[in-house]
């Protein structure tokens, strides 16, 4: 199993560019999310899907599009990049008792 | 509303002894489960170890335990026989038991720990 994917590692946008992240598992789990995490701050979740074609915002949704099309794939779309989005950004899948973490994508907005 | 609280921003502790990383929780939640997260430099979150709330002992995990104290709202992170890889970033999070809370967890900020000789 590869567990939780993600691409890219890293990643540099301009103010106003658009781009998804891409996350994907291998281990067919129904729940997936996406946190940021930025300094001091702990993670806090952006959004969450709780089967394919199911998906609900979390505490940080503003900016932020997903979609759930299949139960493998979770992509998270930046719509216009802003320098408040620079962070690093964690997609997760669980079962009831683990929450597996992909390897974050650290992006930067300048 | 659903609250981690990690009051340590940072903990020394020598190669060997053990270290006791505090979480206190808050939320209305009659079931919940709490986790703990190690992020080492590298930047990845390694799953640790789970508590339900229901649990009737404490979760152990080889050198990690978690002394759950339901009636105070905590659940601290006991590492014994601390080693020079344990220097890291310690995270607690929570879980709830609803339909609105259980899909996503909840963390607090964090608890740096060096392990020094």
């Amino acid at each position: 199993n590869a567990g939780v994917t993600q691409t890219p590692k890293f990643q540099v946008l301009k103010t106003g560019q658009s781009m998804t992240l891409q996350c994907a598992q291998d281990m067919n789990h129904e729940y997936m999310s996406w946190y940021r995490q930025d300094p001091g701050m702990g993670l806090r979740l952006i959004h969450y899907s709780v089967g394919a074609g199911i998906t609900d915002q979390g505490e940080v949704p503003n900016g932020y599009n997903v979609s759930r099309s299949t139960t493998e794939d979770f992509p998270l779309r930046l719509l216009s990049a802003a320098p408040s989005q620079t962070s690093v950004y964690f997609c997760a899948s669980r079962t009831h008792y683990e929450q597996y973490f992909g390897p974050g994508t650290r992006l930067t907005v300048t | 509303a659903q609250k981690i609280t990690q009051t340590q921003p940072g903990m020394f502790v020598q190669e060997k002894e053990a270290v006791t990383l505090d979480c206190t929780y808050d939320t209305s939640d009659p079931s919940y489960g709490l986790f703990w997260y190690k992020q080492p430099s590298s930047g990845e979150m390694i799953f640790l170890i789970y508590q339900g709330s229901y649990d009737q002992q404490n979760a152990t995990e080889g050198r990690y335990s978690l002394n759950f104290q339901k009636a105070r709202k905590s659940a601290n992170l006991v590492i014994s026989a601390s080693q020079l890889g344990d220097s890291a970033m310690y995270f607690c999070a929570m879980r709830g038991g609803n339909t609105g809370t259980a899909s996503k967890l909840t963390f607090g900020t964090g608890t740096r720990l060096q392990v020094t000789l």
